[in-house]
């Protein structure tokens, strides 16, 4: 079985500070983990991806075998980083994209 | 075109009505998803469609049923609902592999309300 687990329902920082948004996982195989977004009123989206090891929008995340985790960092938050973060993960099963429950980051000004 | 669209965007019914929820994607995406998301709660993965085969079904009651017609297409009826089937739906696509191959596009959702 496959599982996510994001341990902060709300984050609220004020805008200019780190911002850190955990995510452990639970699968036995080697997993692909994803960061989806949704800013308020619109659509779910794909923010990044582990294997593409890039930076979107200044937040970066890295795929920690070790310790089950894919945890997403910004050094500087911003105001329009306010929204709702799920992290996903994608077995071996290749379909099945299971998300956490959701952090809510509140970036205050 | 690189949306996916959901129609209606609300639905209101009864628990002896029969309904279908409508997704259309024009961006050569061959796997299709329906989430089921309550408020407050992630998206949970209802059924999944890979080229126009039902390839996952997450063992949802049987008054949802999926149709796939074509590649562009992907439907959910529904039949004899109960209150607590009351949710956002969402549909996504995406390449053929699935998440391990590309992004899952998501479209608005169908916010339904079952009385």
């Amino acid at each position: 079985a496959q599982r996510v687990t994001q341990p902060e329902k709300l984050l609220s920082v004020f805008k200019g500070a780190p911002v850190e948004l955990k995510c452990n996982y639970s699968y036995s195989g080697s997993p692909e983990l994803f960061w989806y977004v949704q800013y308020s009123r619109q659509r779910l989206q794909l923010l990044l991806r582990h294997i593409s090891r890039e930076s979107i929008k200044g937040f970066t995340a890295d795929l920690n075998k070790g310790e089950t985790s894919f945890h997403l960092k910004k050094p500087f938050a911003q105001e329009e980083d306010s929204a709702m973060y799920y992290c996903a993960l994608s077995g071996q099963a290749g379909n099945m994209l299971t998300f956490g429950g959701g952090t809510r980051l509140m970036v205050k000004p | 075109d690189t949306e996916v669209t959901q129609t209606p965007k609300h639905l209101v019914m009864g628990m002896t009505n029969k309904k279908s929820l409508k997704c259309e994607q024009h961006m050569g995406h061959r796997a299709m998803y329906w989430y089921k998301q309550k408020a407050k709660k992630p998206p949970e993965l209802m059924f999944v469609y890979s080229y126009e085969k039902l390839s996952i079904n997450e063992s949802v009651p049987s008054r949802f049923s999926p149709e796939c017609p074509n590649s562009s297409l992907l439907n959910l009826h529904l039949h004899a609902l109960q209150p607590e089937d009351s949710a956002l739906y969402l549909c996504a696509s995406s390449l053929p592999g699935g998440p391990n191959t590309g992004e899952l596009f998501f479209g608005e959702g169908s916010r339904l309300t079952v009385l």
